[in-house]
């Protein structure tokens, strides 16, 4: 799997976007971007994933280059239930790799 | 619906002391599955994986064994706990599909 970095931690006001970044400048051609959050003391919860095209769902939106080496999930409206460690993976998607690895993530701390 | 089990979700055991959390998903069949670890303050390491029953591959060395006796069951155990076996513990499956991974609730373990 493509290596990811992520900044250590971050703040947002509630109410404004969060932006939260990730490099993953080895990614290649059949990898997908995924992205969970781990509230405290909670499993990790799937939020969003992409290939190459922008993704929008409910939770949040996914803003992948155009030369796919980087991404930036969205979270529109923070609100402080979003205050959460943020882990963006690069993997492929095909059901034989089948070790889902974590970095340290990106804590996401939104200010009232 | 798919869903997954852990319990229990505390527990404080003495060193020297044997342990045994169990994992049972539910509404799917052959699924894989996983055992991660974090400890206070850390990211999540991968324990040991399973894509199917009696077939267990272990990430790292250490005090602690994984085993598969039915399809939707995993089974984290140790003979003799230690202090660094403290920790958080998720039980995690994927049934194919790039929708990654569901987490169960964790088992948060204080090893005296």
């Amino acid at each position: 799997d493509a290596k990811t970095t992520q900044p250590t931690s971050m703040d947002c006001a509630e109410g404004r976007a969060a932006n939260l970044p990730c490099n993953h400048s080895t990614i290649s051609g059949n990898e997908y971007v995924y992205w969970y959050r781990q509230i405290h003391s909670q499993g990790p919860q799937y939020i969003i994933h992409g290939l190459k095209n922008n993704e929008t769902n409910e939770m949040a939106s996914l803003i992948i280059t155009e030369d796919r080496k980087s991404s930036t999930l969205i979270l529109p409206h923070a609100t402080l239930r979003d205050t959460a460690v943020y882990y963006c993976i690069v993997r492929v998607a095909s059901f034989g790799n089948e070790k889902l690895t974590f970095g340290t993530g990106t804590r996401l701390t939104i200010i009232p | 619906s798919q869903t997954i089990h852990q319990w229990p979700a505390t527990l404080v055991q003495p060193v020297g002391s044997p342990l045994s959390l169990e994992c049972t998903v539910e509404g799917t069949s052959n699924p894989n599955l996983y055992w991660y670890r974090q400890a206070a303050g850390r990211g999540l390491q991968l324990l040991f994986y399973s894509v199917g029953i009696g077939q267990i591959s272990s990430e790292v060395p250490q005090n602690l064994s994984a085993s598969r006796p039915q399809d939707r069951q995993f089974i984290l155990s140790s003979k003799k706990l230690l202090l660094s076996d403290s920790g958080f513990y998720l039980c995690a499956y994927r049934t194919g599909g790039i929708y990654g991974y569901t987490f169960g609730s964790g088992t948060r373990l204080t090893v005296v």
